[in-house]
Parts: structure tokens; sequence; C-alpha cells
């Protein structure tokens, strides 16, 4: 199975902060990388998918960079609405894998 | 709009079955890729099994491989996860959810799960 290493598995950061998330998978999977926010009692939400594609609705300040093994999820402009634990997956190969999560706290 | 709702979730004891069910609606449900995922109290998502959206191909996560089968039945938009021999790692919160691609061909990968239903809670007691 593909594994996936995500750091930090937390930070905290203050409002309009840029912060960054990083994900390894432990074999190249191409562009096929999505990312998740979760907030606390609530079903994650798709952000991104293939990597960079950012999902319906979702606003600018997200974005994903990488290819193969390296990638990365940066929110610019951090808002209050933007703290939740976030997940990488690998789409790539079955069975699919998500990172450990980073959870984004206020500072 | 899309919406995917669980049920069956309960308490069952080591070792015995349950059956979990997902409800869809508002979009061509045969036409995609439905998955399982649990997360387990206060820890992370787990990918646990993806049917796809004629049934022909299924997958599974190592840790549930043979004790867990998903079917669906396009008739009824309704996806199932039996879920046999169960074991205590198996308590978590189980959501079921729509993938992103349309009519994914045959060995083609999804590109994510893009509707979530609210989850369905499973206890294993011993």
């Amino acid at each position: 199975d593909i594994q996936m290493t995500q750091s930090p598995p937390s930070l905290s950061a203050s409002v309009g902060d840029r912060v960054t998330i990083s994900c390894r998978a432990s074999q190249g999977i191409r562009n096929d990388l999505g990312w998740y926010q979760q907030k606390p009692g609530g079903a994650p939400k798709r952000l991104i998918y293939a990597t960079s594609t950012l999902h319906n609705g979702v606003p600018p300040r997200f974005s994903g960079n990488g290819f193969g093994t390296e990638f990365t999820l940066t929110i610019s402009n951090l808002q209050p609405e933007d703290f939740a634990t976030y997940y990488c997956l690998q789409h790539h190969t079955y069975p699919w894998t998500f990172g450990q999560g980073t959870t984004v706290e206020i500072k | 709009q899309v919406q995917l709702v669980e049920s069956g979730g309960g308490v069952v004891q080591t070792g015995r079955s349950l059956r979990l069910s997902c409800t869809a609606s508002g979009y061509n449900f045969a036409s995609y890729d439905i998955h399982w995922v649990r997360q387990a109290p206060g820890k992370g998502l787990e990918w646990v099994a993806i049917i796809s959206r004629d049934g022909s191909e299924k997958f599974y996560a190592a840790s549930v491989q043979g004790r867990f089968i998903i079917s669906r039945d396009n008739s009824n938009n309704i996806v199932n996860l039996q879920m046999d021999n169960v074991r205590s790692e198996d308590t978590a919160l189980y959501y079921c959810a729509k993938d992103g691609r349309w009519r994914r061909a045959a060995g083609a990968t999804g590109n994510g799960m893009d509707a979530w239903g609210q989850g369905t809670r499973v206890a294993v007691s011993s």
C-alpha cells in the first residue's frame, strides 16, 4: 500500500497568515492527490483534487502543488473559518490512503 | 442537490455482523463510484472500500479485506457495506462518499470524494 506522510501534525497560526502543509507519498502517484478539510463534528469536505484543481466553491486562497511524491497545500490569508483539520489523500492506486492529518489552530 | 444518507450503525458484539447502507439522491447514481471511509474516535480518516458505478469493480483496505463486502443496487440508489466478523478496531464513524469522476473507465482512477454523508456510528463491544 502507498503510505502518505503528512506534516506537521499541527500548527498554530493567526488570521491573515500563510500556512503550508506537506504530504509525501511512499511511491510516485503522479498528480493523483487531493486535500480535504474537516471541522469538529462535521464530515470531511473536498478542497482540491488532482494536486491543484479546486473543488467547486472553494476560495482561491487555497492552492495545491506538487508531483510524484511531494505535495503541498497552501492557505494564503488564513481566515477564521479555515481553522480545521486537513488531510491529504492519494487517489492513484487502490487501496487509497489518507495522510494522518494536520490540525490548524488559532495562535 | 447531492445527498448521501448512511444508516444501519449501532452496537455490535465482536465477531458478529452488521450491514450499513448508503442512500443517494440528487444525481445520476449509476454514473459514479461510491466509497466508504471511516474515522475511529479521535483518529484520522481511513479509506475502507469502493464500488464502481456498475458494481463490477470492488476494492478494499487490507484491514477489512475478507470481512467486509460492498455492494450496490442501482435501481434503488443504495450502496451496502456488509461487515462480518467485526473487531474492536472497526469501531468508528462510517461515511459513504461519492466519487467525483463521471463514468470512470475500468482501470482508471477516480478523483476523490466530492460529496459525503454525515456518517453512521458503529461500536463493537466485547
